[in-house]
């Protein structure tokens, strides 16, 4: 039972233009929402998050945009620079335990210089 | 360098054999989270744990697998008689405190079953 999707395995997108990973949710109950990135035989790295209170977040290049009604998040990256090559997770949580993240299958990024 | 720190990074075990993996928190994290990832697809959580208790073990399989966090030492997850599709990544993620608090993660443990 897949609760977190990311519908696009992959993504190629040229250096210095915006960068879009999408992500969509099932369970209405989530109400925290992080990216990770993770480069090959490494751990995932937390990039951001964002709570279901806010509709959006931004930390330098990296924005990510919640839509509740739609259940869909979205990472923006801007400029998109070669190091952002790896792939990015979504994930997701809910309630007073949060114990749990819900993780999507995943998105390559590739940008191109 | 203070992060979540996992070994072996790398482990091969035979069909039927144990294997242990172990995971130090970050420094100052008191709880700790298990991951798995198996080929082309997402990480599943299998079980949350603080010191000498384990909290939430909703993902772990109900047989073979455990997991502890004892008072001193690293958190232990433990796998018996492994089979071929226990071939997976295995990540640690450890975070400050309870609920819904960014979890850090490790570099990862790689099971190979032969």
């Amino acid at each position: 039972d897949q609760q977190v999707k990311q519908n696009s395995p992959s993504l190629s997108v040229q250096e210095g233009r915006i960068s879009i990973l999408n992500c969509d949710y099932t369970n209405s109950m989530f109400d925290y929402f992080l990216w990770y990135k993770k480069y090959p035989a490494e751990g995932p790295t937390f990039l951001i998050s964002i709570s279901s209170i806010k509709d959006k977040n931004e930390d330098g290049r990296f924005t990510v945009f919640l839509n509740k009604s739609a259940k869909h998040l979205s990472l923006h990256i801007v400029p998109s620079q070669p190091g952002d090559s790896a792939v990015y997770f979504c994930a997701a949580s809910y309630g007073d335990t949060g114990n749990q993240f819900y993780f999507g299958t995943g998105t390559s990024l590739t940008v191109i210089p | 360098n203070a992060g979540v720190m996992q070994n072996p990074r790398h482990l091969v075990r035979r069909r039927g054999q144990e294997a242990r993996l172990r995971c130090s928190p970050m420094k100052g994290h008191s709880h700790v989270y298990w991951y798995r990832q198996l080929p082309e697809e997402g990480l599943k959580f299998m079980v949350y744990l603080q010191k000498e208790n384990i909290i939430d073990e909703s993902g772990m399989p109900k047989e073979r697998f455990s997991a502890e966090f004892p008072k001193e030492g690293p958190s232990i997850l433990r796998i018996q008689q492994v089979v071929r599709g226990d071939s997976a990544a295995y990540f640690c993620a450890s975070s400050q405190s309870r609920g819904q608090e960014t979890q850090y993660f490790g570099p990862g443990t790689r099971l190979l079953v032969l």
